[in-house]
């Protein structure tokens, strides 16, 4: 199967901006593996913020942004908020199966 | 209100079995996708399998193919994950999660294998 690579972990500052890359084994990343974002906080269930590479569901808050950036899927995240420190993984469908990434630690500091 | 509930984690044996369920309640259960996902404590999330809503299609990661099958009931909102020839590295939190895009998860159940 195919392995999804993210960056281990990021740091942005309050208010800042940070970029979330998804790399895939298979080649460059595109729409038709319809990326999700998705995002889990100590102790809870995971929370999907972005589907379909840029589409949010209406929970998401407007600093979030999904896009595909250089071959790669990409979360952006503008105005960084210290609500926002979580574990943020990247999914991506191989025609049925998916593949998490391994996820990227993001700390607001 | 919505709901995605995981239920019939447990200790078992290595080699033992498990049936897991997942009853969704407050969407339409039958019109979408379900998804297992589990996390080993302390690392991160691992797609496990998928099911197609009327059933006819599963997925499943290659660890788990042959060991793992899904069904639903869509008459009951119930989907099921068998798991047989369960080994030390299956333990994890099980989440499934369904709805449009994925929109709802469960709070997910923990299985351990373990002698």
């Amino acid at each position: 199967q195919a392995a999804v690579t993210q960056e281990p972990s990021l740091t942005v500052s309050p208010g800042g901006t940070v970029t979330l890359t998804c790399v895939s084994t298979t080649g460059p990343v595109t729409s038709g593996h319809s990326a999700y974002w998705v995002q889990q906080k100590p102790g809870q269930a995971p929370r999907t913020l972005i589907h379909g590479t840029s589409n949010k569901h209406y929970w998401t808050p407007a600093r979030f942004s999904g896009s595909l950036l250089g071959g790669k899927a990409a979360l952006t995240l503008s105005g960084a908020q210290p609500e926002d420190e979580a574990e943020y993984y990247c999914l991506l469908n191989y025609n049925g199966p998916w593949v998490f990434g391994g996820g990227t630690k993001l700390t607001v500091l | 209100e919505v709901q995605l509930v995981e239920s019939g984690g447990g200790l078992v044996q290595p080699g033992g079995s498990l049936r897991l369920s997942c009853e969704g309640s407050g969407f339409t259960f039958s019109s979408f996708w379900v998804i297992w996902v589990r996390q080993p404590p302390g690392k991160g999330l691992e797609w496990v399998a998928n099911i197609k809503p009327d059933g006819s299609e599963t997925y499943f990661m290659d660890s788990v193919r042959g060991r793992f099958t899904m069904s639903r009931d869509n008459a009951k909102n119930l989907q099921s994950l068998q798991m047989t020839s369960l080994r030390a590295d299956d333990s994890a939190v099980y989440y499934c999660a369904s709805g449009g895009n994925l929109a709802y998860w469960g709070q997910g159940t923990l299985v351990t294998v373990s002698s």
